[in-house]
């Protein structure tokens, strides 16, 4: 049952590096998401894909962009990273119709 | 503003010791209501979905219940293991893809 993967667990950037977050689920969901959570923040949407060949912008999407790769992969791409972005980033699926998201275990991004 | 207040932000309990958390949210249109565990280092696990005041649903020793303006998630002889950052999140009418979270209470619950 491997639900949703997120590569890598942990990285470390400097001001400027680029880098791709990669998910996959393997639950055959439309929707896919990605979100950062920050101490005191909560879970913060930064972009989503309501189906394949598409994507839209969240809640905080300066600084990054994403690629819907086909049903099962969504990935995340900082092209020049700030420390601002230091945080944890949750790739999710959402169950059709019910609308429960399942959750990777995250990666831990620091940028110095 | 479409907003969603968790409290306490943290509660600490002896094993046996039931309480509440409390989900207080101000959104125009609710389309349903979740509540998520997450564990230290873990992303938030799926535990309930309500979509009606009134409505009830448990598991274990969880029961969340919703009304107009909030949702509790009643803890009923809480074990160590129940020890985790309780999440809720409502998702906002007119946009299925937005769904806005808490930021949590950190339960604690001591042997």
């Amino acid at each position: 049952n491997a639900g949703v993967t997120q590569t890598p667990k942990f990285q470390v950037l400097k001001t400027g590096q680029s880098m791709t977050l990669q998910c996959a689920q393997d639950m055959n969901h439309n929707s896919m998401y990605w979100y950062r959570q920050d101490p005191g923040m909560g879970l913060r949407l930064i972009y989503y894909s309501a189906s394949e060949g598409t994507t839209d912008k969240g809640e905080v999407p300066n600084g990054y962009n994403v690629s819907r790769l086909n049903k099962r992969e969504f990935s995340l791409r900082l092209e020049s990273a700030a420390p601002s972005q230091t945080s944890v980033y949750f790739c999710a699926s959402r169950r059709d119709f019910t609308g429960e998201l399942f959750f990777g275990e995250g990666s831990r991004l620091t940028v110095l | 503003e479409d907003q969603v207040t968790q409290s306490p932000e943290a509660l600490r309990l002896q094993e046996g010791e039931s309480s509440s958390l409390n989900c207080s949210y101000t959104v125009s249109g609710l389309r349903g209501l979740f509540w998520y565990r997450q564990d230290p280092g873990k992303g938030p696990e799926f535990l309930f979905t309500l979509y009606s005041a009134g409505e009830e649903k448990e598991k274990e020793r969880l029961k969340a219940t919703l009304t107009k303006k909030e949702s509790f998630l009643h803890i009923t002889a809480p074990k160590p293991e129940d020890s985790a950052t309780y999440l809720c999140a409502v998702q906002v009418g007119g946009a299925t893809n937005k769904l806005i979270f808490g930021t949590g209470t950190l339960l604690a619950v001591q042997p």
